[in-house]
């Protein structure tokens, strides 16, 4: 049983497309994380929510748009994807927010054309 | 939070120990040593962390200098399946404080 799951697993589009990755946790953890990792392998981390509520937000475009229906549900939405969003995209969880043992998903793997 | 410093990459021979060095010489007091890996086509996973108490668990030894400012990762007995990207992360011990992962170290387990 996947303790943190994301879906698509690969994700192939057109530039200006708008697309969603969904991912859902079941270990009863109250964050949930999304990290971008690019080309270079650079991890970074995107949003932080903690009990629906944001409490992470980088410096991203606006483009990006997390959304947490509940606890256990952490979805990213890309309006117009640009080529640079080309990338793996993360999702975690952790027990709790002031922790930083995270559990990670296997990835999203978005391609823009 | 504190930079890390880390070799790029590193081989060890099938069934030996596995010693990762990491240089955090600017950690403070309140900073944890947090180390990830990250296996080939998978998400990183947690590996172990300490304060300034030497640390053990099923997959690994942390070994953490009396002044903190470099640490060791120990996978006593390596396999191949422990061929990753290894990650040093320095992390304050506050709510909402992040992970920032550097370019880690390579590790590539020979047979």
């Amino acid at each position: 049983d996947t303790a943190v799951s994301q879906t698509p697993k690969y994700l192939v589009t057109q530039m200006g497309n708008d697309k969603s990755i969904k991912c859902e946790q079941n270990l009863g953890h109250d964050t949930m994380y999304w990290y971008k990792q690019d080309s270079k392998k650079f991890l970074k981390i995107m949003f932080s929510y903690n009990n629906k509520e944001l409490i992470i937000n980088e410096t991203v475009p606006n483009r990006f748009s997390p959304k947490s229906p509940d606890k256990a549900h952490l979805n990213l939405h890309i309006n117009s994807l640009e080529l640079g969003d080309s990338a793996v995209y993360f999702c975690a969880s952790s027990q709790r927010q002031n922790t930083g043992e995270l559990f990670f998903g296997e990835g999203s793997r978005l391609t823009v054309l | 939070d504190a930079k890390t410093t880390q070799p790029t990459s590193m081989d060890c021979a099938e069934g030996r120990a596995a010693n990762l060095p990491c240089n955090h010489s600017t950690i403070s007091g309140n900073e944890y040593v947090y180390w990830y890996r990250q296996i080939h086509s998978q998400g990183p996973q947690y590996i172990i962390h300490g304060l300034k108490n030497n640390e053990t668990n099923e997959m690994a030894s942390l070994i953490i200098t009396e002044d903190r400012k470099s640490s060791t990762l120990i996978l006593p007995h390596a396999t191949l399946r422990d061929t990753a990207v290894y990650y040093c992360i320095v992390r304050g011990s506050g709510s909402a404080r992040q992970l920032t992962f550097g370019s880690g170290t390579q590790l590539t387990v020979l047979p």
